[in-house]
């Protein structure tokens, strides 16, 4: 019973550094979402993918990419990290959109850029 | 703008007593509310989600309250655990397809 998956957990960049969260979902979710959260603010939303093919900005997607590779798979890129990066990336899933139905979160990524 | 607030930012409380977390919000239109606990080092877990129809949903030892017309809810936590140290976060949700908006959270402490 896995629900929404996260690699890795934890990860340290040198500034100007390129890399990839990965998140996946075993729950047959069709909208999926890239959170970060930063210490004395809410979870500020950075892209979501309201179904498979469809991509969309959230409130704060400067310095990110993100792609749907399938209805399981959506991840995060983060092409030259900057030290305002650093922060704990959670990945989320529910059935359609943000209506009335549940979303569920993965466990985080704790990125630390240098 | 489509805030969320929430009272108080910290609580510590000792094992067995009740408390009372408070969230207020301007978000407009309204679809519902939900409050999350995150427990350190891990994602948010769901404990209840109302509609702008509901005024009261439990969740075992939790019971979330809703008032639409003056833009409040509250947690209630009854018997506390020490399981129940976490942060407590409001959660807010527009028309069915807009962005959640997440409050800053309470951070509940519990000791014994």
């Amino acid at each position: 019973n896995a629900g929404v998956t996260q690699t890795p957990k934890f990860q340290v960049l040198k500034t100007g550094q390129s890399m990839t969260l990965q998140c996946a979902q075993d729950m047959n979710h069709n909208s999926m979402y890239w959170y970060r959260q930063d210490p004395g603010m809410g979870l500020r939303l950075i892209y979501y993918s309201a179904s498979e093919g469809t991509t969309d900005k959230g409130e704060v997607p400067n310095g990110y990419n993100v792609s749907r590779l399938n209805k399981r798979e959506f991840s995060l890129r983060l092409e030259s990290a900057a030290p305002s990066q650093t922060s704990v990336y959670f990945c989320a899933s529910s059935h359609m959109g943000t209506g009335n139905t549940e979303a569920f979160f993965g466990q985080g990524t704790r990125l630390t850029v240098v | 703008k489509n805030q969320v607030e929430q009272s108080p930012q910290s609580l510590i409380i000792l094992e067995g007593k009740n408390c009372t977390l408070q969230c207020n919000y301007t978000v407009s239109p309204f679809s519902n509310l939900r409050w999350y606990k995150q427990d350190t080092g891990r994602g948010p877990v769901s404990l209840t989600i109302m509609t702008f129809s509901e005024n009261t949903k439990s969740n075992g030892r939790y019971t979330a309250t809703l008032d639409a017309d003056t833009k409040q809810s509250s947690l209630h936590i009854t018997a506390s655990q020490l399981s129940d140290s976490a942060s407590y976060i409001c959660v807010v949700s527009g028309q069915a397809g807009t962005a959640l908006i997440f409050g800053k959270g309470t951070t509940l402490s519990v000791s014994s």
